[in-house]
């Protein structure tokens, strides 16, 4: 089974704070990442892909890997209420995705 | 990236039927699939769909219930057949844009289906 377990929350942060969101994975052959955002009654939008160790930085995001804990983060910086969703961590395996729960956000003003 | 559109955005279906839902992309792509997403829920993949050869289906989803084609390289179909009230769900494709990074995939905004 590939399994990828995520907290379901929500996580409330205040804006202007860092959200911190994580993600482990069950298959050692995965070797990419991504997270994506969903709004309610809107479809999975793609924020990063990572498939190497350490961290990857794009604007206000940063996602980090570290395949040797099965572990995958993605970090938002400066929060704004316009962040809150739901975030979906995926493990590639062939050519398919396997999704985790979601993780609901919540950014408060 | 590639702009993925669906139809029908929404339909409420009766037990017994099937539907046929569509799935357009504005460039050529290589990899496409299906998802299902339950309410609540994350995505479940149904199957990938490969021009010019038979769909290959995860476990649990059989060709018979959720027949898939796959014409060409920027469109796709899937029929979600005899319905019954639990494929109440939102229906998703996704794909792989050539010349993109193999592995990225966006999705469509959804078809929301509800089988009374």
């Amino acid at each position: 089974q590939k399994e990828v377990e995520q907290n379901s929350g929500p996580l409330s942060v205040p804006e202007g704070a860092i959200a911190s969101l994580n993600c482990t994975y069950s298959d050692r052959v995965s070797q990419s990442f991504f997270w994506y955002r969903q709004y309610s009654g809107k479809s999975p939008e793609l924020i990063m892909s990572i498939y190497s160790n350490g961290d990857k930085e794009d604007g206000r995001f940063t996602a980090q890997l570290n395949k040797a804990s099965q572990y995958v983060s993605l970090l938002i910086r400066d929060s704004q209420p316009s962040d809150s969703a739901t975030y979906l961590c995926a493990a590639r395996s062939g050519y398919a995705l396997n999704f985790g729960k979601g993780t609901s956000l919540l950014v408060t003003p | 990236s590639a702009v993925i559109s669906q139809k029908p955005s929404r339909d409420i279906c009766q037990r017994g039927t099937s539907l046929t839902i569509q799935c357009q992309v504005d460039s050529q792509v290589t990899m496409m699939f299906w998802y299902r997403q339950q309410p609540g829920q994350s995505l479940t993949l149904i199957a990938t769909a490969n021009q010019g050869s038979e769909a290959t289906y995860e476990s649990g989803f059989v060709i018979d219930k959720f027949p898939i084609s796959r014409p060409n390289l920027t469109f796709s179909t899937l029929t979600v057949s005899n319905m019954s009230p639990e494929d109440s769900s939102i229906y998703l494709c996704s794909a792989t844009p050539i010349g993109g990074s193999e592995e990225t995939q966006y999705f469509g905004p959804g078809t929301r289906l509800l089988v009374l």
